[in-house]
Protein backbone atom coordinates (compact mmCIF):
# COMPACT_ATOMS: atom_id res chain seq x y z
CA UNK A 1 0.00 0.00 0.00
CA UNK A 2 1.28 3.67 -0.98
CA UNK A 3 2.21 6.13 2.28
CA UNK A 4 1.05 8.90 3.67
CA UNK A 5 1.87 12.15 4.84
CA UNK A 6 0.61 13.32 8.08
CA UNK A 7 1.41 16.69 10.33
CA UNK A 8 2.12 15.38 13.76
CA UNK A 9 -0.07 17.63 15.89
CA UNK A 10 -2.67 20.50 15.00
CA UNK A 11 -4.77 22.46 16.89
CA UNK A 12 -8.16 24.54 16.63
CA UNK A 13 -10.56 26.28 18.52
CA UNK A 14 -13.79 24.62 19.51
CA UNK A 15 -16.96 25.40 17.23
CA UNK A 16 -14.49 26.38 14.27
CA UNK A 17 -14.03 24.15 11.19
CA UNK A 18 -10.98 21.96 11.06
CA UNK A 19 -8.84 20.86 8.26
CA UNK A 20 -6.59 17.90 8.50
CA UNK A 21 -4.01 17.26 5.66
CA UNK A 22 -2.95 14.02 3.75
CA UNK A 23 -0.14 13.81 1.52
CA UNK A 24 -0.37 10.23 -0.63
CA UNK A 25 1.94 11.55 -3.56
CA UNK A 26 2.49 7.41 -4.50
CA UNK A 27 -1.09 6.78 -4.74
CA UNK A 28 -2.08 4.15 -7.35
CA UNK A 29 -5.46 4.39 -9.45
CA UNK A 30 -7.45 1.69 -7.43
CA UNK A 31 -6.39 3.30 -4.15
CA UNK A 32 -9.60 4.11 -1.75
CA UNK A 33 -8.38 7.45 1.27
CA UNK A 34 -9.60 6.18 4.50
CA UNK A 35 -10.01 8.17 7.43
CA UNK A 36 -10.04 6.94 11.19
CA UNK A 37 -9.98 8.66 14.25
CA UNK A 38 -8.58 7.24 17.51
CA UNK A 39 -10.24 8.91 20.60
CA UNK A 40 -8.10 8.92 24.05
CA UNK A 41 -8.17 5.42 25.39
CA UNK A 42 -10.12 4.13 22.63
CA UNK A 43 -9.84 2.07 19.57
CA UNK A 44 -9.57 3.87 16.22
CA UNK A 45 -12.94 4.48 14.43
CA UNK A 46 -14.07 4.33 10.89
CA UNK A 47 -14.72 8.52 10.04
CA UNK A 48 -15.11 8.52 6.25
CA UNK A 49 -13.38 7.39 2.78
CA UNK A 50 -13.15 8.32 -0.48
CA UNK A 51 -11.51 7.43 -4.42
CA UNK A 52 -12.32 10.37 -6.36
CA UNK A 53 -15.02 13.14 -5.64
CA UNK A 54 -15.64 14.49 -2.57
CA UNK A 55 -17.52 12.52 -0.14
CA UNK A 56 -19.83 14.33 3.08
CA UNK A 57 -21.20 12.26 6.08
CA UNK A 58 -22.77 13.21 9.32
CA UNK A 59 -19.24 12.88 10.72
CA UNK A 60 -17.25 14.88 8.38
CA UNK A 61 -16.33 15.52 4.67
CA UNK A 62 -13.34 14.66 2.59
CA UNK A 63 -11.93 16.58 -0.33
CA UNK A 64 -9.41 15.09 -2.60
CA UNK A 65 -7.25 16.97 -4.50
CA UNK A 66 -7.81 16.46 -8.28
CA UNK A 67 -4.92 15.11 -9.31
CA UNK A 68 -5.71 11.97 -6.12
CA UNK A 69 -2.02 13.38 -4.83
CA UNK A 70 -3.05 14.46 -1.64
CA UNK A 71 -6.72 14.97 0.41
CA UNK A 72 -7.95 17.66 3.28
CA UNK A 73 -10.30 15.95 6.19
CA UNK A 74 -12.95 18.59 6.91
CA UNK A 75 -14.83 18.65 10.44
CA UNK A 76 -17.21 21.34 10.31
CA UNK A 77 -17.79 22.76 13.63
CA UNK A 78 -14.81 20.97 16.00
CA UNK A 79 -16.12 19.55 19.60
CA UNK A 80 -14.40 18.90 22.25
CA UNK A 81 -14.85 15.34 21.91
CA UNK A 82 -13.35 15.46 18.47
CA UNK A 83 -9.79 15.73 20.02
CA UNK A 84 -8.34 12.56 18.64
CA UNK A 85 -5.59 11.20 16.79
CA UNK A 86 -6.73 11.62 13.27
CA UNK A 87 -5.25 8.62 10.53
CA UNK A 88 -5.07 8.74 7.05
CA UNK A 89 -4.93 5.39 5.11
CA UNK A 90 -4.93 4.03 1.91
CA UNK A 91 -6.06 0.68 0.61
CA UNK A 92 -6.80 -1.07 -2.57
CA UNK A 93 -10.47 -1.52 -3.07
CA UNK A 94 -10.00 -5.60 -2.46
CA UNK A 95 -7.08 -4.88 -0.48
CA UNK A 96 -7.09 -6.78 3.14
CA UNK A 97 -5.27 -4.61 5.71
CA UNK A 98 -4.99 -1.10 6.32
CA UNK A 99 -1.78 0.02 7.39
CA UNK A 100 -1.85 3.06 10.24
CA UNK A 101 1.18 5.88 10.50
CA UNK A 102 1.53 7.85 13.31
CA UNK A 103 -1.69 10.30 12.53
CA UNK A 104 -2.18 13.80 12.94
CA UNK A 105 -2.91 14.47 17.15
CA UNK A 106 -5.81 16.96 17.19
CA UNK A 107 -6.03 19.42 19.88
CA UNK A 108 -9.20 21.41 20.10
CA UNK A 109 -9.55 24.46 22.46
CA UNK A 110 -12.41 25.72 24.49
CA UNK B 1 -24.93 -5.05 19.67
CA UNK B 2 -21.88 -5.55 21.40
CA UNK B 3 -19.62 -4.83 18.44
CA UNK B 4 -16.36 -6.02 19.18
CA UNK B 5 -15.93 -7.52 22.38
CA UNK B 6 -11.61 -7.80 23.94
CA UNK B 7 -10.97 -9.40 27.54
CA UNK B 8 -9.32 -8.81 29.91
CA UNK B 9 -8.89 -4.87 29.61
CA UNK B 10 -5.59 -5.01 31.90
CA UNK B 11 -3.39 -7.47 32.13
CA UNK B 12 0.35 -8.00 33.91
CA UNK B 13 2.46 -10.85 33.10
CA UNK B 14 6.07 -11.94 34.06
CA UNK B 15 8.60 -12.79 31.70
CA UNK B 16 8.25 -16.02 30.39
CA UNK B 17 4.26 -16.14 31.39
CA UNK B 18 2.09 -17.54 28.68
CA UNK B 19 -1.59 -16.36 28.07
CA UNK B 20 -4.47 -16.00 25.36
CA UNK B 21 -6.07 -12.29 24.34
CA UNK B 22 -9.83 -12.98 23.74
CA UNK B 23 -11.67 -11.25 20.47
CA UNK B 24 -15.19 -11.96 19.78
CA UNK B 25 -17.29 -9.88 17.50
CA UNK B 26 -21.31 -10.43 16.91
CA UNK B 27 -21.45 -9.15 13.74
CA UNK B 28 -20.52 -12.03 11.78
CA UNK B 29 -17.35 -10.49 10.06
CA UNK B 30 -15.63 -12.78 8.05
CA UNK B 31 -12.32 -10.40 8.60
CA UNK B 32 -10.57 -10.44 11.87
CA UNK B 33 -7.25 -8.30 12.83
CA UNK B 34 -5.05 -7.72 15.69
CA UNK B 35 -3.14 -4.86 16.36
CA UNK B 36 -0.36 -3.82 18.87
CA UNK B 37 -0.02 0.07 19.97
CA UNK B 38 3.00 1.31 21.47
CA UNK B 39 3.14 4.61 23.30
CA UNK B 40 3.29 7.49 20.64
CA UNK B 41 3.18 5.26 17.45
CA UNK B 42 0.46 4.24 15.04
CA UNK B 43 -1.18 0.31 15.00
CA UNK B 44 0.70 -2.11 13.39
CA UNK B 45 -0.39 -5.53 12.20
CA UNK B 46 0.36 -8.43 14.23
CA UNK B 47 -2.02 -11.44 12.19
CA UNK B 48 -4.97 -11.21 10.69
CA UNK B 49 -7.76 -13.75 9.45
CA UNK B 50 -9.90 -13.55 5.95
CA UNK B 51 -12.49 -16.22 7.62
CA UNK B 52 -12.77 -19.55 9.78
CA UNK B 53 -9.45 -21.94 9.34
CA UNK B 54 -7.60 -19.20 7.82
CA UNK B 55 -4.97 -17.04 9.09
CA UNK B 56 -2.02 -15.09 8.01
CA UNK B 57 0.68 -13.01 9.40
CA UNK B 58 1.11 -9.23 9.20
CA UNK B 59 4.04 -6.55 10.13
CA UNK B 60 4.83 -7.93 13.68
CA UNK B 61 3.86 -11.44 14.20
CA UNK B 62 6.92 -12.86 16.46
CA UNK B 63 6.01 -13.97 19.45
CA UNK B 64 2.52 -14.28 18.78
CA UNK B 65 0.13 -17.29 17.72
CA UNK B 66 -3.37 -17.16 16.10
CA UNK B 67 -6.13 -19.60 15.37
CA UNK B 68 -9.86 -19.32 14.16
CA UNK B 69 -11.83 -21.76 14.77
CA UNK B 70 -14.88 -19.86 14.41
CA UNK B 71 -16.57 -16.78 13.05
CA UNK B 72 -16.89 -15.05 16.10
CA UNK B 73 -13.67 -15.27 17.68
CA UNK B 74 -9.77 -14.87 16.91
CA UNK B 75 -7.79 -15.31 20.07
CA UNK B 76 -4.45 -14.35 20.29
CA UNK B 77 -1.57 -16.18 22.15
CA UNK B 78 1.66 -14.90 23.47
CA UNK B 79 3.63 -17.90 24.21
CA UNK B 80 6.59 -16.58 26.80
CA UNK B 81 5.89 -13.01 27.27
CA UNK B 82 8.85 -10.42 26.86
CA UNK B 83 9.16 -7.06 28.39
CA UNK B 84 9.05 -6.08 24.33
CA UNK B 85 5.52 -7.34 24.24
CA UNK B 86 4.38 -4.42 26.37
CA UNK B 87 1.64 -2.62 24.45
CA UNK B 88 -1.78 -2.15 24.13
CA UNK B 89 -3.42 -4.53 21.79
CA UNK B 90 -6.54 -3.83 19.18
CA UNK B 91 -8.61 -5.97 17.79
CA UNK B 92 -10.42 -5.57 14.76
CA UNK B 93 -13.10 -7.07 12.22
CA UNK B 94 -14.70 -5.88 9.00
CA UNK B 95 -17.35 -7.88 6.61
CA UNK B 96 -14.74 -8.72 4.13
CA UNK B 97 -11.82 -6.47 2.70
CA UNK B 98 -11.59 -3.50 0.57
CA UNK B 99 -14.09 -1.07 1.48
CA UNK B 100 -15.53 -2.69 4.46
CA UNK B 101 -14.67 -0.28 7.35
CA UNK B 102 -12.92 -1.70 10.44
CA UNK B 103 -14.64 -2.07 14.00
CA UNK B 104 -12.28 -1.89 16.82
CA UNK B 105 -12.14 -3.29 20.11
CA UNK B 106 -11.43 -0.82 22.95
CA UNK B 107 -8.50 -2.76 23.80
CA UNK B 108 -6.24 -5.09 26.31
CA UNK B 109 -3.25 -3.07 28.00
CA UNK B 110 -0.54 -5.42 28.46
CA UNK B 111 2.41 -4.89 31.04
CA UNK B 112 4.87 -7.53 30.91
CA UNK B 113 7.62 -7.32 33.70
Amino acid sequence: DAKTTQPNSMESNEEEPVHLPCNHSTISGTDYIHWYRQLPSQGPEYVIHGLTSNVNNRMASLAIAEDRKSSTLILHRATLRDAAVYYCILRGQYGQNFVFGPGTRLSVLP
Amino acid sequence: NAGVTQTPKFQVLKTGQSMTLQCAQDMNHEYMSWYRQDPGMGLRLIHYSVGAGITDQGEVPNGYNVSRSTTEDFPLRLLSAAPSQTSVYFCASSYGTGLSPLHFGNGTRLTVT
